[in-house]
């Protein structure tokens, strides 16, 4: 299957640093996302982007399809940044029944840790 | 829209007991996906729906795993005689995948706040 590697496994930062994220994966994809897994667990998406580059405020996302890489890039950290974030990428896969479908895959993530 | 909801939040559960939970999707989505999440790893596929039909399992999903989403609406995943090695967050999520003349149109998943279970 379908390999998720993301780097660094651990970053600790200060509050108000910039930080970089990255995901590579070894096969073409169909569709990536980002999300950041909050302390009670819960998983909010953070985008939605199977290829070029997306902004949400302090967050910034690029996904080169052709290099089998994406970036998240979180300027001026907050305490609230905290947690994991997880890149999950989406390939279509051969279904028992015929045809096809899609099955999103995860990275191990990468646990951010921002200091006041 | 109210989100993905699942319930219970936490549930401790003793060996061999038999457990369910429930995932209430979001109500225009028609693909219905639960996942297991151990500690330190990220969530792992288990099955899905698309409406009513189950269209895909895990090998991770034993026999003891069962899932339906009557009327393809709510979900429900039952694990029978427990063990401890099934202590995980159970994840639900949704999406919506909508058919044009010549495309499908995938959007992003949204994932409930799961379900975290403890075997004793």
């Amino acid at each position: 299957g379908i390999q998720v590697e993301q780097s660094p496994p651990d970053l600790i930062l200060q509050e108000g640093a910039n930080s970089t994220l990255r995901c590579n994966f070894s096969d073409s994809v169909n569709n990536l996302q980002w999300f950041h897994q909050n302390p009670w667990g819960q998983l909010i998406n953070l985008f939605y982007i199977p290829s070029g580059t997306k902004q949400n405020g302090r967050l910034s996302a690029t996904t080169v399809a052709t290099e089998r890489y994406s970036l998240l890039y979180i300027s001026s950290s907050q305490t609230t940044d905290s947690g994991v974030y997880f890149c999950a990428v989406e390939r279509r896969f051969p279904s028992d029944s015929g045809g096809s479908n899609y099955k999103l895959t995860f990275g191990k993530g990468t646990l951010l840790t921002v200091n006041p | 829209d109210t989100g993905v909801s699942q319930d219970p939040r936490h549930k401790i559960t003793k060996r061999g007991q038999n457990v369910t939970f429930r995932c209430d999707p979001i109500s225009e989505h028609n693909r219905l996906y639960w996942y297991r999440q151990t500690l330190g790893q990220g969530p792992e596929f288990l099955t899905y729906f698309q409406n009513e039909a189950q269209l895909e399992k895990s090998r991770l999903l034993s026999d003891r795993f069962s899932a339906e989403r009557p009327k393809g609406s709510f979900s429900t995943l039952e694990i029978q005689r427990t063990e401890q090695g099934d202590s995980a967050m159970y994840l639900c999520a949704s999406r919506l995948l909508s058919m044009g003349p010549t495309l499908l149109w995938y959007y992003g998943y949204t994932f409930g706040s799961g379900t975290r279970l403890t075997v004793v």
